[in-house]
């Protein structure tokens, strides 16, 4: 199994424009979720999907960050507009929920 | 929302040397504890999950127990090597069955193995 994909591995854009962040989720895992790192905050999550179902947003930052998962194998996390304080590494990970999860590379993302 | 705390922030030992770093969470509703270790610049990657109080698990030269009734795990290292040097985060899930796996993390223990 080739693990957890996301792309691009690094995005490099100016404010205002749309960025889009992709994720595959190991084959058969049940439960995906998105993270975001930063300096001051750490690991912290946005949102995540059981059985492609968004179960909870409650950290996805505002209302410029939506995210969606149309199957079980395909998940986008996407910003419009996007800002400079939204510069981090974005994480995807996936499990089989209650199992430990595993994560994707990560996407590093600059917004000038 | 769950309180977990990991202690020491960060560590500095000599190649060589054992160490060990708590992870304290509340007891109520235990469901499970995961382990992972972070390295700069890579992905965090799953080391243990413990689900059983006096459950101790091992892989290579890193261990942990768990004590779920006073709400803590220890992560012990044994004979520390450069390449140990990470961030080692705990995890519990959110209390019950229907967390499908939202973890809580900890701020984590860095640890530095000098050669």
């Amino acid at each position: 199994d080739a693990g957890v994909i996301q792309s691009p591995r690094h995005e490099v854009t100016e404010m205002g424009q749309e960025v889009t962040l992709r994720c595959k989720p190991i084959s058969g895992h049940n439960s995906l979720f998105w993270y975001r790192q930063t300096m001051m905050r750490g690991l912290e999550l946005l949102i995540y999907f059981n059985n492609n179902v968004p179960i909870d947003d409650s950290g996805m930052p505002e209302d410029r960050f939506s995210a969606k998962m149309p199957n079980a194998s395909f998940s986008t996390l996407k910003i419009q507009p996007s800002e400079p304080r939204d510069s981090a590494v974005y994480f995807c990970a996936s499990s089989i929920s209650p199992a430990g999860q595993f994560f994707g590379p990560g996407t590093r993302l600059t917004v000038l | 929302i769950l309180n977990v705390e990991q202690s020491p922030q960060s560590l500095h030992v000599q190649e060589g040397d054992s160490t060990n770093f708590t992870c304290s969470f509340p007891s109520s509703n235990f469901y499970a504890l995961h382990w992972y270790r972070w390295e700069t610049a890579k992905s965090p990657e799953a080391l243990f999950v413990m689900t059983l109080n006096g459950d101790e698990k091992k892989k290579g030269r890193i261990s942990a127990t768990l004590n779920t009734k006073e709400g803590y795990s220890y992560l012990y290292i044994k004979g520390s090597q450069p390449e140990d040097s990470a961030t080692y985060l705990c995890a519990p899930p959110n209390a019950g069955g229907t967390s499908y796996g939202k973890l809580t993390f900890g701020q984590g223990t860095i640890l530095t193995v000098h050669p």
